[in-house]
């Protein structure tokens, strides 16, 4: 599976729009591109996930350009129930295993 | 609740000890995964279930380690002779095989 990178934190303020980029050059052609949030003492939770092109849901939007070698999640106005730990992962279409970098540690202040 | 349930929530043994964490998945889901998680770190995958047999299990996870899923049901983690290293926050998810996977609240482990 392909490694992430991703920034070890961002700061953001409340009403805001965050873009958190992702980086996974060596993604491969049967792999997606999945976000999961987390917050203090609970297991992650699953936000967005696509393939190609743009993504949106009531949570977030996912840009991926056609190289498919980064990736981008925007949070709409932030709010500061937004502070959490974003993981960018890339998941093989059949599923399995789920391999977590660091992730990026967003702090929304108001 | 339709989640994944984990007990217990908390567990503080002594090191030397076994020590035994029970998951629930979601009923309609054949996945079950195991995560363990430290301080700052993100989830690193243990093993995986699909019913009840055990697909893949990860080097984290020594000898000491067993894991369970008797009926394609609930499953069980159960640590031997825990040491002061064990200590983390061990992750249950539950999934239906696609990259969406649903996680439990977690069982934080404590070893003195």
């Amino acid at each position: 599976l392909a490694k992430t990178t991703q920034p070890i934190s961002m700061d953001s303020y409340e009403g805001q729009e965050v873009n958190i980029t992702c980086s996974h050059n060596n993604i491969a052609t049967n792999d997606y591109i999945t976000w999961y949030q987390q917050f203090p003492s609970q297991g992650p939770r699953f936000i967005i996930q696509g393939y190609k092109t743009k993504v949106t849901n009531e949570v977030a939007s996912l840009f991926i350009p056609a190289d498919r070698k980064s990736s981008t999640l925007s949070l709409p106005r932030v709010s500061l129930s937004d502070t959490a730990v974003y993981y960018c992962l890339v998941v093989a279409l059949q599923g399995g295993k789920l391999i977590f970098g660091q992730g990026t540690e967003l702090s929304v202040k108001p | 609740d339709t989640g994944v349930s984990q007990n217990p929530r908390h567990k503080i043994t002594k090191r030397g000890q076994n020590v035994t964490f029970r998951c629930d998945p979601i009923s309609e889901h054949n996945r079950l995964y195991w995560y363990r998680q430290t301080l700052g770190q993100g989830p690193e995958f243990l093993t995986y279930f699909q019913n009840e047999a055990q697909l893949e299990k990860s080097r984290l996870l020594s000898d000491r380690f067993s894991a369970e899923r008797p009926k394609g049901s609930f499953s069980t983690l159960e640590i031997q002779r825990t040491e002061q290293g064990d200590s983390a926050m061990y992750l249950c998810a539950s999934g239906t095989g696609l990259a969406e996977q649903y996680f439990g609240p977690g069982t934080r482990l404590t070893v003195t």
